[in-house]
């Protein structure tokens, strides 16, 4: 199946500091990739749509300027948690669609972030 | 977005077939019925997924009700490493907008 990447699999950081996870598709384009966090004992949270070439799209509630999202190629989607505060901690996860492989989602491995 | 309702937690012994409810009453005509499974600290992996008919894989089976408001995961010999968190997820055709509920932990007994 198609594999998609994420890096880095854990990061620390202080808090106001600005942490950026990449996600990439490794043997496919990805328009489309999608951002979810998941705290402790919850389920994934969809946070945002990335389409290639243009603005992300936001879920209600999520801030976009503290979320910044950039899908600069079809290959590569970023997350950079602006200013990061101790509630940004949090488990990142990616996914994107294949064409081809109708309706299915392929997952990364998640990021886990702990803001100091 | 339609909702789907799975209990909580669920649990089975090793080598028996196992049953995960889904409940989906405000399905659509055009949402697919998706399931997949999280492990601790990894990202959600693909189970199966369906539209009307029945579905088989090497990983399980979808069965899906007559009038698409429930539909049942089933695993059909446990194993240790199917203990995981198991989601059912409706999504519109095209869209890939995957909206998780809460899912059911699955505790598969040696």
């Amino acid at each position: 199946g198609a594999v998609v990447s994420q890096h880095p699999s854990w990061v620390i950081c202080k808090s106001g500091t600005s942490v950026k996870i990449e996600c990439r598709s490794l043997d496919f384009q990805a328009t489309t990739m999608f951002w979810y966090r998941q705290f402790p004992k919850q389920s994934l949270m969809l946070m945002a749509t990335s389409n290639e070439g243009s603005k992300a799209t936001y879920e209600q509630g999520v801030e976009k300027d503290k979320f910044l999202i950039n899908h600069a190629s079809l290959t590569l989607s970023t997350l950079t948690v602006t200013s990061a505060h101790p509630e940004d901690s949090s488990f990142y996860i990616c996914s994107a669609s294949v064409t081809g492989q109708s309706e299915k989602l392929f997952f990364g491995s998640g990021t886990q972030l702990s803001v100091l | 977005d339609a909702k789907t309702t799975q209990p909580n937690s669920m649990e089975s012994n090793e080598e028996e077939p196992v049953h995960l409810p889904c409940n989906h009453s405000t399905i659509s005509g055009t949402d697919y019925i998706h399931w997949y499974r999280q492990l601790p600290s990894q990202g959600p992996e693909y189970v199966i997924h369906g539209l009307t008919s029945n579905v088989n894989n090497r990983m399980a089976s979808l069965a899906i009700a007559e009038d698409r408001k429930s539909s049942t995961l089933i695993l059909h010999r446990a194993t240790l490493r199917d203990a995981a968190v198991y989601y059912c997820i409706l999504s519109q055709s095209g869209t890939y907008k995957y909206i998780f509920g809460t899912g059911t932990r699955l505790k598969v007994l040696a």
